[in-house]
């Protein structure tokens, strides 16, 4: 089955830095790769998703790229800020030809903007 | 849009009863919902997809007897976790796909919290 791995578990960064979050994902017939933040207690948060037929995404400071070949895919914030800090997970769906998309989640990352 | 509501937000039981999770989407039909389980400090696990008017497809390792889940309608999934017992304690969360919606976003709930004594 499909495994998705995500480096690095913990990121700090100084306000107004960037921060990049790296996933891989083991199954090609992924095709669907949405970021999700989510603050403690509280429900994720799709941030922004990349399907595979782009190579790169962009909404305002945050980015995805996607390199099918490598399978893998990345979360760029750039000017981070202090409400940036959170946990991110990456995602992926398995499509079994018919049978609903399911996400399998990264482990998770958790950015720590300092001020 | 896409709002998913969770009932209750938070619930502590007693070991050995059974408990009841609902998952409704609030301004769209969802044929497809999923839940998950987190534990503190890790990832949300899938536990099963919840297909409206037909049976749940349960991940390896999750017991369908143990966590019963129940779609029958396009805006309401349940949850019950029978016989609880401490080990079951975590935060549960549903997601819910848009029927309308081509893509495969999923929307998720506010998470239940369960406290099993």
């Amino acid at each position: 089955g499909e495994n998705v791995e995500q480096h690095p578990s913990t990121l700090s960064v100084q306000e107004g830095d960037s921060a990049v979050i790296k996933c891989t994902y083991s199954d090609s017939a992924s095709n669907y790769f949405p970021w999700y933040k989510q603050e403690l207690g509280k429900r994720p948060q799709l941030i922004i998703d990349i399907r595979s037929n782009v190579g790169e995404k962009k909404d305002q400071r945050i980015a995805v790229t996607l390199n099918k070949t490598a399978k893998h895919f990345s979360l760029h914030i750039t000017e981070t800020q202090p409400e940036d800090s959170a946990v991110y997970f990456c995602a992926a769906t398995v499509n079994y030809g018919g049978a609903t998309n399911k996400l399998i989640f990264g482990t998770g990352t958790l950015l720590a903007v300092q001020p | 849009g896409a709002v998913v509501s969770q009932h209750p937000s938070w619930v502590i039981c007693k070991s050995g009863t059974s408990v009841k999770i609902e998952c409704r989407s609030l301004d769209f039909q969802a044929t497809t919902m999923f839940w998950y389980r987190q534990f503190p400090k890790q990832s949300l696990m899938l536990m099963a997809t919840s297909n409206e008017g037909s049976k749940a497809t349960y991940e390896q390792g999750v017991e369908k007897d143990k966590f019963l889940i129940n779609h029958a309608s396009l805006t309401l999934s349940t949850l019950t976790v029978t016989s609880a017992h401490p080990e079951d304690s975590s935060f549960y969360i549903c997601s819910a796909r848009d029927s309308r919606q081509i893509q495969e976003t999923q929307y998720f709930g506010p998470g239940t919290r369960l406290l099993v004594l």
